[in-house]
């Protein structure tokens, strides 16, 4: 089956470290992206990727840090300079970036900082 | 960037049909209008989608405004499994993916 699969489900970290989350999509899709989501929100751009090598900063991207060295993965890195890092954290994915293309997303990882 | 307005809640009875609004009023000629729901503690899920047309899929039907400024989500006979957060976003044809804003969404409820 093709989709989107994060790891894990659910993450505790203590404060001020680092931690990151998987994200792997076998659709042979180009573009990814992260989102993060606050309860009773909407979510939030986080960054995205176009192609491999290459990734953009989405609106809130200060605190985290993303590489995209295979086309099948977009890990995310939630490092310790994020103030308020817990949160619903979802993956997605598309053919590309452009208007006319659906977003298939993962499952989230929810992630609580103690 | 073009925003979406949708009411926060709303409720139906099961196998009722459901209409969902949204307004866009500052819509450009190249934004697409999509629709995704989430249910809880889940990914959002794509619905539909469309340019100007009205559109139908296997989940719902898309009207849009002759005018674009506004668009409504059609469920036909909502279910029970229905209940979720429905969100209209516009997408630029063009690409720029930093355009893409979730807003908070409309609420369904789906009474039995």
């Amino acid at each position: 089956d093709g989709g989107i699969t994060q790891s894990p489900k659910y993450l505790f970290r203590k404060e001020g470290q680092n931690v990151t989350l998987s994200c792997e999509q076998n659709l042979n899709h180009d573009a990814m992206y992260w989102y993060r989501q606050d309860p009773g929100q909407g979510l939030r751009l986080i960054y995205y990727s176009q192609i491999v090598n290459d990734f953009q900063k989405g609106d809130i991207a200060e605190g985290y840090s993303v590489s995209r060295e295979k086309k099948e993965s977009f890990p995310l890195t939630v490092t310790s300079a994020q103030k308020n890092p817990t949160a619903f954290y979802l993956c997605a994915s598309s053919m590309r970036t452009t208007g006319n293309n659906e977003q298939f997303f993962g499952p989230g990882t929810r992630l609580t900082v103690l | 960037d073009a925003k979406t307005t949708q009411p926060n809640s709303m409720e139906s009875n099961e196998e009722e049909p459901v209409h969902l609004p949204c307004n866009h009023s500052t819509i450009s000629g190249t934004d697409y209008i999509h629709w995704y729901r989430q249910l809880p503690s889940q990914g959002p899920e794509y619905v539909i989608h469309g340019l100007t047309s009205n559109v139908n899929n296997r989940m719902a039907s898309l009207a849009i405004a002759e005018d674009r400024k506004s668009s409504t989500l059609i469920l036909h006979r909502a279910t029970l499994r229905d209940a979720a957060v429905y969100y209209c976003i516009l997408r630029d044809a063009w690409g720029g993916s930093e355009k893409l804003v979730f807003g908070k969404g409309t609420k369904l409820t789906v009474n039995p």
